[in-house]
């Protein structure tokens, strides 16, 4: 079974600098896909950045880029300069090859300060 | 193109009155999925379809809860009767690929909370 950990409740970043929220997950599937969503406190979910698993690059978007290690099964999702408008909750999630079923983790809340 | 359309916004009701939620999708986009997220967790799978026929339901409570989407485009999700743990978001979201587009990002609409008192 597919399974999302996020480890921390939540961050604190100073506006500007660069800030790292961890996601670990388990599959026994070789062929997945891993997504970073956003959701502000307004409530609605902002896909941010993916990364496949045969991908042989890191992901990147903006100011979003994702730390992917396949071997130790983590995709940890690095933001830099932040803004106080990156003040949200972070999701982490997963979906297999053979489903369209995205499994989402507990989420991080993020507050950025000035 | 428009987003994933969702209605009520809000909604408040007492346990064991029956609620209903709507959904429609980004036009063009056969799997449509509904979401609970309760708070302060992430969002758990209800039900996913793909056009008109259901995909997946394993997580949807059956005795109390019920979706369909009759024309393959909109749907509506109930429950009935409610309880005071249905208390959450209910989130609708759609995708435009059916089971081998896993790179495609869900879209999702901004939610019905709902309120069981």
């Amino acid at each position: 079974a597919q399974k999302i950990t996020q480890t921390q409740p939540g961050m604190f970043v100073q506006e500007k600098e660069a800030v790292t929220l961890d996601c670990t997950y388990d599959t026994s599937d070789p062929s997945y896909g891993l997504f970073w969503y956003k959701q502000p406190s307004s409530g609605e979910m902002i896909f941010l950045i993916y990364q496949g698993s045969y991908d042989q690059q890191n992901a990147t978007e903006g100011r979003y880029s994702l730390n992917f290690q396949k071997a130790r099964k983590s995709a940890n999702l690095v933001i830099s300069a932040s803004q106080l408008g990156d003040s949200a909750m972070y999701f982490c999630a997963m979906r297999e090859d053979n489903t369209d079923k995205l499994i989402f983790g507990t989420g991080t809340r993020l507050q950025v300060f000035p | 193109e428009a987003g994933v359309a969702q209605s009520p916004r809000y909604k408040i009701i007492e346990k064991r009155q029956s609620v209903a939620f709507w959904c429609n999708p980004i036009s063009g986009h056969a799997t449509l999925y509904w979401y609970q997220q309760i708070l302060g967790q992430g969002p758990k799978l209800l039900i996913q379809f793909q056009n008109n026929g259901v995909v997946d339901d394993s997580q949807l409570p059956k005795d109390r809860f019920s979706a369909e989407r009759l024309k393959g485009v909109d749907s509506t999700l109930k429950i009935q009767p409610a309880k005071l743990e249905d208390s959450a978001v209910y989130l609708c979201a759609s995708s435009p690929k059916g089971t081998t587009g896993m790179n495609s990002p869900l879209h999702f609409g901004n939610g019905t909370r709902l309120t069981v008192t």
